[in-house]
């Protein structure tokens, strides 16, 4: 109930490529989506959240789209650059719960 | 405002050591969060706070301790290392559970 499913664990694309990535839940409680950036060395830091009253979130190259009814979400990075390549990890919250559950992350390269 | 510093940032210790790592926000915050993360594993949880005095078991609590005096530091202790212990430790704080967690650097553990 508490799992987050992430896809692919890697990916590669070139530079101007549209990465996707893949996040499945179970806990229908869950509210709060959030995705993290982690570069190599440093910590996750907070790159887009959504919640579940809007399907879609653009911030930047950056975007979320929600199917609230197949309880699945995924990240989209417009015009992708060498810059984007880090780990990415998808999250959930909601309900009782004072915790975020993360997904087991994609490390995602992007040639110049 | 220097957000949340971990120390040490490597450490290498041997089978059946103990010792602490430090965690200090300077946010205010009153949730506080201690991960590992594994390669190609995610972040798991070890013990988080929900305020000075309250502390509470994540996915992965055996072999580790917190405890949380202050709002400002959350610091974690490892008791009888294990081999098994060697990851990444992530230290992060939010204002409550759902919010933008802030992560610190990272401590590098290596159990020989």
């Amino acid at each position: 109930q508490q799992q987050v499913k992430q896809s692919p664990q890697s990916l590669i694309v070139q530079k101007g490529g549209i990465p996707i990535i893949n996040c499945a839940y179970e806990n229908t409680a869950f509210d709060y989506f959030p995705w993290y950036q982690q570069f190599p060395g440093k910590g996750p830091a907070l790159l887009i959240a959504i919640r579940p009253d809007v399907s879609e979130k653009k911030e930047g190259r950056f975007t979320i789209s929600f199917n609230k009814s197949a309880k699945q979400f995924s990240l989209h990075i417009m015009d992708s650059q060498p810059g984007d390549s880090a780990t990415y990890f998808c999250a959930a919250s909601g309900g009782s719960a004072r915790q975020l559950t993360f997904g087991s992350g994609t490390q995602l390269t992007v040639l110049p | 405002n220097a957000g949340v510093t971990q120390t040490p940032k490597f450490r290498i210790l041997k089978i059946g050591q103990s010792m602490t790592l430090q965690c200090t926000q300077d946010m205010n915050h009153n949730y506080m969060y201690w991960y590992r993360q594994d390669p190609g594993m995610g972040l798991k949880l070890i013990y988080y706070s929900v305020g000075a005095g309250i502390t509470d078991k994540g996915e992965v609590p055996n072999g580790y301790n917190v405890s949380r005096s202050t709002t400002e530091d959350f610091p974690l202790r490892l008791e009888l290392a294990a081999p098994s212990q060697t990851s990444v430790y992530f230290c992060a704080s939010s204002y409550r559970g759902p919010d933008t967690q802030y992560f610190g650097p990272g401590t590098r553990l290596t159990v020989l």
